[in-house]
């Protein structure tokens, strides 16, 4: 199984900083024929199931404000909110999609300081 | 827009098995672009995919529930659904099921539905 783990834990980030979160992969999830990356991140807000924002690793879903940003490649990932805002408080979890079973990173706690 | 909704009882007996059904509406399972997946998150922790099911029946699981898990589909009612066997208090969980990967097998989870928490319990 492909291990994804995140860092930090948890972070808390003034509102308007940047917060930064980072994602490791056991094994690279860069596919050779398309040199596209094989991993997404979604945000979980307190009651609510997981919500994809980022997928093949830079591609920003339908909707999501642009202060969202996803980059890395092979094995190492980073999402970047440019600009906290309140609305952002959340879970922020990285999936590979490169081989089953597929596995998620064990989650980043964003808050406000 | 494709909406999913997990139902189910929320409480198990250990050694039992869970049984949760998954409703789909505004995208027909039938339509062979996707399969359909069940995730799950123990409470206060990180999310485990279990496995995926193609229209067709096809199925795929994660070793890690060491063949106790069944994916099955009812085309007809648009739903798909979850056995769990064996059960122990380590699979309380909320369990999730999603629209995904596509049928290339490559690709996120995308929708959700809300969630459905089953406790195991005496």
């Amino acid at each position: 199984d492909i291990v994804m783990t995140q860092s930090p834990d948890s972070l808390a980030v003034s509102l308007g900083e940047r917060a930064t979160i980072n994602c490791k992969s056991s094994q690279s999830v860069l596919s050779s024929s398309n040199i596209k990356s094989y991993l997404a991140w979604y945000q979980q807000k307190p009651g609510q199931p997981p919500k994809v924002l980022i997928y093949w690793a830079s591609t920003r879903e339908s909707g999501v404000p642009d202060r969202f940003s996803g980059s890395g490649s092979g094995t190492d990932f980073t999402l970047t909110i440019s600009s906290l805002q309140a609305e952002d408080v959340a879970v922020y979890y990285c999936q590979q999609y490169y081989s089953t079973p597929y596995t998620f990173g064990q989650g980043t706690k964003v808050e406000i300081k | 827009q494709v909406q999913l909704q997990e139902s189910g009882p929320g409480l198990a007996k250990p050694s039992q098995t869970l049984s949760l059904t998954c409703t789909v509406s505004g995208a027909s399972i039938s339509s062979g672009n996707y399969y359909w997946s069940w995730i799950r998150q123990p409470p206060g922790k990180g999310l485990e995919w279990i496995g995926y099911i193609y229209y067709s029946g096809s199925t795929y699981y994660n070793p890690s529930l060491k063949s106790r898990a069944a994916i099955s589909v009812d085309t007809s009612k648009n739903q798909f659904s979850l056995n769990l066997r064996s059960v122990t208090a380590a699979d309380t969980a909320v369990y999730y099921c999603a629209r995904g990967p596509v049928t290339t097998g490559f690709s996120w989870f995308d929708p959700w539905g809300q969630g459905t928490l089953v406790t195991v319990s005496s």
